[in-house]
């Protein structure tokens, strides 16, 4: 049974900082690896997809890597701002159909 | 840009009253999902549905909960008699066919409250 896990709960940083969010998971055949922002109470925002046979996309300040034999994926984000303030979830797929597993998010604050 | 439409945003319900979530998907997807988040909690998969059956569900989704796409762009719902353990946000989610890369778009969702 896949399980997605993204630690830590919660990271609070400066203004300007760049950052990297993990996320890791322990099945490895997966067929993608979806990274998602949700804001309190909102819904969810996909940001970055990455296919199993990639190993990164980028979105603007916001860069994700995978490394799929080691269950691992990272979301670099560049000059943070206090707009990026949210919940980054991290959800895989095995299949191109099939159910999205979730982690349970790391919630991100921004300090001006 | 399409995206996907739920509504109502929130309902308050009475213990055992039924309940029905209602989701417009982007208009060329075939995939459906629903997800569902109790507060605090990862977000759960609920069910999925292509060419008018449900393709895969999970264990949450018992008796209690069925889904239909009564007619070509609404996908529904409906929880028969909610307990309190129902009290979720639930996503809907759409994802297209044809060139798939296997992204799923998701609604605001739906926040449900039962008393």
């Amino acid at each position: 049974k896949q399980e997605v896990t993204q630690i830590p709960a919660a990271l609070s940083v400066p203004e300007g900082e760049n950052l990297v969010l993990n996320c890791s998971f322990t099945d490895s055949a997966i067929y993608n690896l979806q990274w998602f922002r949700q804001d309190p109470g909102k819904g969810l925002t996909s940001l970055l997809l990455i296919q199993s046979s990639q190993r990164e996309q980028t979105s603007g300040r916001l860069n994700a890597s995978l490394d799929k034999s080691s269950g691992r994926s990272t979301l670099y984000i560049a000059a943070s701002q206090p707009g990026d303030s949210a919940t980054y979830l991290c959800a895989v797929k095995a299949g191109a159909n099939s159910k999205l597993t979730f982690g349970k998010g790391i919630t991100l604050s921004v300090r001006p | 840009e399409p995206e996907v439409t739920q509504t109502p945003s929130h309902q308050v319900t009475q213990m055992g009253q039924e309940v029905i979530l209602r989701c417009v998907p982007i208009s060329n997807h075939l995939y459906f999902y629903w997800y569902r988040q109790i507060l605090g909690q990862k977000v759960e998969f609920l069910v999925s549905f292509y060419n008018n059956e449900i393709s895969e569900k999970s264990e949450i989704f018992d008796d209690q909960f069925s889904v239909e796409r009564p007619d070509g762009s609404n996908f529904t719902l409906k929880i028969r008699s909610t307990k309190l353990e129902d009290s979720a946000m639930y996503f809907c989610a759409s994802s297209p066919l044809a060139a798939n890369t296997g992204e799923l778009f998701f609604g605001e969702g739906s926040r449900l409250t039962v008393l």
